[in-house]
């Protein structure tokens, strides 16, 4: 069966600093995975996704994320964080009818000056 | 072109009541989602569409209906209101199967008490 496990409910780093949001994934099939935002009191915001074509994938606001089969691992990060990229970030892969996706439990991103 | 809406944006129900949670897109999507999230589980899915007249169970449809008359619309039921009903509420909607971008709502938030 499908599904996610994010590592760390709560990440917090300095601005400035490297951004590493991990995520796992466990798939029967060749999976798609997606990295969602969540601002305050907003909906999600696809950040970028795989879909099979390149293993590193580039996303909006200057995060990345590369999937690794071997680690089944699809893990997401930013060279360098700034303030506005506090949120709630989820990770996420379709399920195995290809119908819908199944969610993270989310990881909270605190960024501190 | 305002995406997906959602209506009501807060709600308070007693135990009992029921209430229709309403959504819409514009955007001529066929596939369309309702998800719940509560605090530190991520998004569940309730139910969700492939098209107009097609509708089928997520992971969490027990207390809720829907149905799906036009491409636009999918409004989401709550029967017999239920405190474990208090979370969060999105609808999405996606042009195609999930491997592509889906579009969230705004949201409502739902209390039961």
């Amino acid at each position: 069966a499908q599904s996610v496990t994010q590592l760390g409910s709560h990440v917090s780093v300095s601005e400035g600093a490297l951004v590493l949001l991990r995520c796992n994934y466990s798939s029967s099939v060749p999976p798609y995975l997606f990295w969602y935002v969540q601002y305050p009191n907003q909906g999600l915001q696809l950040l970028l996704k795989y879909t099979s074509a390149a293993t590193l994938v580039k996303g909006i606001n200057g995060f990345e994320a590369e999937f690794k089969k071997s680690e089944t691992s699809f893990h997401l990060t930013k060279p360098s964080a700034h303030m506005s990229d506090a949120a709630e970030y989820f990770c996420a892969v379709t399920n195995q009818a290809g119908t819908a996706l199944i969610f993270g439990k989310g990881t909270t991103l605190s960024v501190s000056s | 072109n305002a995406g997906v809406t959602q209506t009501p944006k807060f709600r308070i129900l007693k135990i009992g009541q029921s209430m229709t949670l309403q959504c819409t897109q514009d955007m001529n999507h066929n596939y369309m989602y309702w998800y719940r999230q509560d605090p530190g589980m991520g998004l569940k899915l309730i139910y969700y569409s492939v098209g107009a007249g097609i509708t089928d169970k997520g992971e969490v449809p027990n207390g809720y209906n829907v149905s799906r008359s036009t491409t636009e619309d999918f409004p989401l039921r709550l029967e017999l209101a239920a405190p474990s009903q208090t979370s969060v509420y999105f609808c999405a909607s996606s042009g195609h199967a999930p491997t592509y971008e889906q579009y969230f709502g705004p949201g409502t938030r739902l209390t039961v008490t």
